[in-house]
């Protein structure tokens, strides 16, 4: 079955420890998304790769970092500098991005719930 | 500055009554906007999404009016169903879809 995988689907952070999130996708999707949910604000973006080795902050980008080095993997490391990080965290994918089949439908992965302690 | 406006927050409807979701946007540039459901502890999927060409769209029970002059646009569910108790969010986009602005979310409860 193709789609997104998230990992881990919970972890616990201590304060001052970067952690990253694991994002695969088998669709073959060029665009990858990671998005931020909190109670009462839906989704807001963080980073967004519309090709491999290239990616664009989103609107709450300070405190993360990512890195798109292969088509399917678009990771996520939640550094000690974001000040808030307890959240639901939700990567996205899109396909056909470079124009044959392009569709704005985003595929997402089941999350995962950070909490620092 | 919130892009996209969602209201209300949550609602509640018998089961068989029509579920009414409303959005406001204000960048004209917006091109596309779908609507997403989510389910506790899953990811969203989208259920309908419209372009500004048509004013409405409908699959299945569930329809998209869109007010291009006022910037609206809303989701109705016809004949709503414990099943469809979740939490639904707008969403607008550029016809490039490079970035996706989503409302607030709605939490959907449908009593049976």
């Amino acid at each position: 079955d193709g789609g997104i995988t998230q990992s881990p689907k919970y972890l616990f952070r201590k304060e001052g420890q970067n952690v990253t999130l694991s994002c695969e996708q088998n669709l073959n999707h060029d665009a990858m998304y990671w998005y931020r949910q909190d109670p009462g604000q839906g989704l807001r973006l963080i980073y967004y790769s519309q090709i491999v080795n290239d990616f664009q902050k989103g609107d709450i980008a300070e405190g993360y970092s990512v890195s798109r080095e292969k088509k399917e993997s678009f990771p996520l490391t939640v550094t000690s500098a974001q000040k808030n990080p307890t959240a639901f965290y939700l990567c996205a994918s899109r396909r056909g991005d470079l124009g044959y089949g392009r569709t704005g439908e985003l595929f997402f992965g089941e999350g995962s719930r950070l909490t620092v302690l | 500055q919130q892009q996209v406006k969602q209201s209300p927050q949550s609602l509640i409807v018998q089961k068989g009554g029509i579920s009414i979701i409303n959005c406001a946007y204000e960048n004209t540039a917006f091109d596309y906007f779908p609507w997403y459901q989510q389910f506790p502890g899953k990811g969203p999927a989208l259920l309908i999404a419209i372009r500004p060409d048509v004013s409405e769209k409908k699959e299945g029970r569930f329809t998209i009016s869109f007010n291009k002059s006022a910037k609206q646009f809303s989701l109705h569910i016809m004949d709503s169903q414990p099943g469809d108790s979740a939490t639904y969010f707008c969403a607008a986009s550029t016809y490039n879809f490079n970035k996706f602005y989503f409302g607030s979310g709605t939490k959907l409860n449908v009593k049976p």
